[in-house]
């Protein structure tokens, strides 16, 4: 059953800190991943996308990791500030015959507190 | 580019009333997605429209639930009767490229009572 998981399910740092936050998913035929960030009261907005073959892609302090092997993925956040407080979610595509499908994770939600 | 618009942002009825919502998308798009978010379910995929036509609507929940597309810059999600278990945020999002790179609205807040 294709299923994207991840954690962890809540987290609050303080403002200036690191972290990072994890997507694990069984989904198959993969096609690629997409981080979101989803601000309270609005819809999702697209962070990064990552195919198959790339390991790394940053966007500004955001930078998102994915092991194909292990079908894990990560998102890290440097130097955190307050508006990043909100939930990530990670998306996953799989390729279904001459569709694809989107498997969405239930997102991590973060709270940067100064 | 105003975005993809949904209306009304809030809507607040009656169990067994009828309830209408509505989204433009962006220009230019030809997929356009409905959402249901919930807390517990997160984000579920109901329907989805390619050049106005329904490709996938296994996600509707039931046939309280429908969708249309009348032309390229409307569609509406309707459930009629509404119960209170269809509580929830419900997201329209448009795409120039199938399932990637959506682009979602504010989203309408429903609450059936």
């Amino acid at each position: 059953k294709n299923q994207v998981e991840q954690s962890p399910q809540s987290l609050i740092i303080l403002e200036g800190k690191n972290c990072t936050l994890q997507c694990n998913y069984t989904v198959s035929p993969f096609s690629n991943l997409r981080w979101y960030k989803q601000d309270t009261g609005r819809g999702p907005v697209s962070l990064t996308i990552m195919t198959f073959s790339e390991n790394t892609k940053s966007n500004g302090r955001y930078t998102a990791t994915l092991d194909a092997d292990t079908k894990q993925s990560s998102l890290h956040i440097t130097a955190s500030q307050l508006s990043d407080s909100a939930s990530y979610i990670c998306v996953v595509s799989a390729n279904a015959g001459n569709n694809r499908k989107l498997i969405w994770g239930l997102g991590t939600s973060l709270a940067v507190n100064p | 580019d105003a975005g993809v618009i949904q209306s009304p942002r809030h809507e607040v009825t009656e169990m067994g009333q009828e309830v209408t919502l509505r989204c433009k998308p962006i220009s230019g798009h030809d997929y356009l997605f409905w959402y249901r978010q919930t807390m517990m379910r997160g984000l579920e995929l109901l329907i989805y429209f390619n050049n106005n036509v329904p490709i996938d609507d296994s996600g509707m929940p039931e046939d309280r639930f429908s969708a249309k597309m009348p032309n390229a810059s409307f569609s509406t999600l309707k459930i009629q009767p509404s119960e209170p278990r269809d509580s929830a945020v419900y997201f329209c999002a448009s795409s120039l490229t199938g399932a990637f790179e959506q682009y979602f609205g504010p989203g309408t807040r429903l609450t059936v009572t």
